[in-house]
């Protein structure tokens, strides 16, 4: 498995303004990713970020929104930037490790994000 | 790209029953399909999985069945208790990407 912590766990924000989430694991990782899990929905991948190289977006995310960092391999941000009411969410980042039936992915506690 | 379909949306049952979650996929080159469990206010917690070459799969009171013909793969909870309340999510997994099903709200009633 995988110990995973992510910071803050909560927040409450004004519109136009941007949060930084960090995501911190154990051991290192070549792959984490950051997704979104709207009130009472699934999980919605935003992007993958390896370390050394830019994160790869998913179809409706953009780097200018989500401005993502992968400075070593047990660490990650996503920003939200430019925040409005339709971007309160969980966010959740996730790294890939082997499990019992080989690679998988591990999440963290998530960031629980309310803009007024 | 892969499709997942998880039903149904919510469950309820009595404690020390059974509780049955089914997923179906859409991409026959899917090969791996775990199921996470997330309790209120916690992440997704990986609860268990199976791979394709694989037909079922067992873990103390929870099991996993997968039928690659159909392409559909169910979670059983036997002997429920209260604890196992929380949203139940399936996922289809072809490398390293992740496809989820839209969760299943699961109350054992006491």
């Amino acid at each position: 498995s995988a110990v995973i912590s992510q910071k803050p766990s909560r927040d409450i924000c004004q519109r136009g303004t941007s949060l930084t989430i960090q995501c911190q694991v154990d051991s290192q990782v070549t792959m984490m990713f950051w997704y979104r899990q709207q009130p009472g929905q699934s999980l919605t991948l935003i992007a993958t970020a390896n370390q050394g190289s830019e994160a790869t977006y998913e179809s409706g995310f953009v780097i200018d929104k989500f401005p993502i960092s992968r400075p070593n391999l047990t660490f990650s941000t996503l920003t939200v930037s430019n925040m409005s009411p339709e971007d309160s969410s969980i966010y959740l980042c996730s790294v890939e490790r082997a499990g019992a039936m080989g690679e998988t992915q591990y999440f963290g506690p998530g960031t629980r994000l309310l803009v007024l | 790209g892969e499709n997942v379909e998880q039903h149904p949306s919510t469950l309820s049952v009595q404690e020390g029953d059974s509780a049955v979650i089914k997923c179906t996929y859409s991409d026959s080159a899917s090969n791996y399909f775990p199921w996470y469990k997330q309790e209120l206010g916690k992440g997704p917690q990986l609860i268990i999985d199976i791979r394709s070459n694989v037909g079922e799969k067992k873990d103390q009171r929870i099991a996993v069945t997968l039928n690659k013909t159909a392409k559909h793969f169910s979670l059983h909870i036997t002997e429920t208790q209260p604890e196992d309340s929380a949203v139940y999510f399936c996922a289809a997994s072809l490398g390293n990407q992740f496809y989820f099903g839209t969760g299943t709200s699961l109350t054992v009633i006491p």
